[in-house]
């Protein structure tokens, strides 16, 4: 079974520019969120998606946002791009949210990098 | 979601077994324990969970103490491709609660041949 793809896997925008970031979840997973992985900050949630639906939000301002398709396929959205916006963004993928048989799995991420 | 405590960094040798500590004393009942490992440049790769038996793979075991406050992972014959960070992270159960995962900063674990 292939896991959790994310594409592309490295990234270099301008300040200013926006992003458009892409996750291919494991078959037959439903939920899909999002991380943002920064030496400072560590490991943070942006937000969930499940049956193309927001499920839950993390604390990031408005510029980034998401969305899933009715395949579970996910992009996530990155406006406004500042260079504290660098970062590792990682996709993670499961069969439900919460549910004590259904790990979440994660992609190998994209490399953003804001000049 | 219950925060949780790691030792920043440990070494273990190689052959050996690592015993990797996590306290959570916030937990609650609907929460279970879960241990991921992030390698260098990788995304964190699922190790482990419980909530409240002792749980073994073929990757780890976890131990959770009867009070559940506490938990170890063990590596039983660590590798050199072991050198990871390692996450314990408390989830929901609950459904609801979807896949807001809270992680801390986690044990950075070198293995020495």
């Amino acid at each position: 079974k292939a896991g959790v793809t994310q594409t592309p896997r490295y990234l270099i925008k301008t300040r200013g520019q926006q992003v458009t970031l892409s996750c291919s979840p494991i078959s037959g997973h439903r939920s899909v969120s999002w991380y943002q992985q920064t030496p400072g900050q560590g490991l943070q949630f942006l937000f969930e998606y499940f049956s193309e639906t927001q499920r839950n939000k993390g604390n990031f301002p408005g510029r980034f946002s998401g969305r899933q398709f009715s395949n579970s396929r996910s992009e996530m959205n990155v406006s406004t791009l500042e260079l504290g916006d660098s970062a590792l963004y990682l996709c993670a993928s499961s069969l439900e949210g919460g549910a004590h048989n259904s790990p979440l799995h994660f992609g190998n991420g994209t490399r953003l990098t804001v000049t | 979601d219950a925060k949780t405590t790691q030792p920043p960094s440990m070494d273990c040798a190689e052959g050996r077994a690592a015993n990797l500590p996590c306290n959570h004393s916030t937990i609650s009942g609907n929460e279970y324990v879960y241990w991921y490992r992030q390698i260098h440049s990788q995304g964190p790769q699922y190790i482990i969970h419980g909530l409240k038996n002792n749980e073994t793979n073929e990757m780890a075991s976890l131990i959770i103490t009867e009070d559940r406050k506490s938990s170890t992972l063990i590596l039983p014959h660590a590798t050199l491709r072991d050198t990871a960070v390692y996450y314990c992270i408390v989830r929901s159960r609950i459904k609801a609660a979807g896949n807001k995962l809270t992680f801390g900063g986690g044990t950075r674990v070198l293995v020495k041949p």
